[in-house]
């Protein structure tokens, strides 16, 4: 059984462009959160979906968007991107309500230069 | 609203010995809490949680973790380091009801001395 998968692992963007992550949730799982986390500090909590809607949001600003797709998938969409977007982004899949565990995929590493 | 103070930025202990990662957290409801692990180069795994049975909590790998309310304290320990034990560990709260959001302490990165 495939755990949380992420691509890509590694990304290198400009100011200003935009990019997309991308987040496969493990198996039977139906919501997938995103986390950023900056070299040094605990993951932040960006946004949480299922149903394939935004149903939780952190303190992000709206260059932070997302989609779930009817299988699950997620996709992280950052746009006019500054240099402190440069983080690991973590994809985190758990299955339905009142469920503690949230596993983990590997990340993805965005600079921005 | 939720947060979480990991005391210790950085703990060194010698191969053997006991370990002991601090963590307080504030919440407003009845916390459910956690420990995670990262190693270098690999995703946050889920070390053990706290979610309002009993107050002492067994991990993975030999950790364990006691709720302690009247100190809001949620303390890691093992009683002997092992190597591999080295990395970063998180402590996380979390209290919105139904699909929780976490929300993570800033690490504090165990070294094992040989």
């Amino acid at each position: 059984d495939a755990g949380v998968t992420q691509s890509p692992t590694h990304l290198i963007k400009t100011r200003g462009q935009q990019v997309t992550l991308r987040c496969s949730p493990k198996s039977g799982h139906d919501t997938v959160s995103w986390y950023q986390q900056a070299l040094g500090q605990g993951p932040q909590f960006i946004f949480q979906y299922y149903e394939e809607e935004e149903r939780q949001r952190g303190n992000f600003p709206d260059r932070f968007s997302g989609h779930q797709f009817p299988n699950y998938s997620s996709e992280l969409n950052v746009n006019a991107l500054l240099l402190g977007d440069s983080a690991l982004y973590l994809c985190a899949s758990s299955a339905g309500t009142g469920t503690y565990e949230q596993y983990f995929g590997p990340g993805t590493r965005l600079t921005v230069t | 609203a939720q947060s979480v103070t990991q005391l210790d930025s950085h703990v060194s202990v010698s191969e053997g010995t006991p370990v002991l990662l601090r963590c307080n957290y504030s919440s407003s409801y009845s916390p459910s809490l956690f420990w995670y692990v990262q190693h270098p180069n690999k995703g946050l795994q889920l070390l053990l949680k706290y979610t309002s049975a009993a107050t002492l909590v067994k991990g993975i790998n030999g950790f364990e973790a006691e709720f302690k309310k009247s100190e809001t304290s949620f303390h890691l320990t093992k009683p002997s380091a092992h190597m591999s034990d080295a990395a970063e560990y998180f402590c996380v709260v979390s209290e919105w009801v139904g699909r929780r959001a976490l929300t993570f302490g800033s690490g504090t990165r165990l070294q094992v001395q040989p």
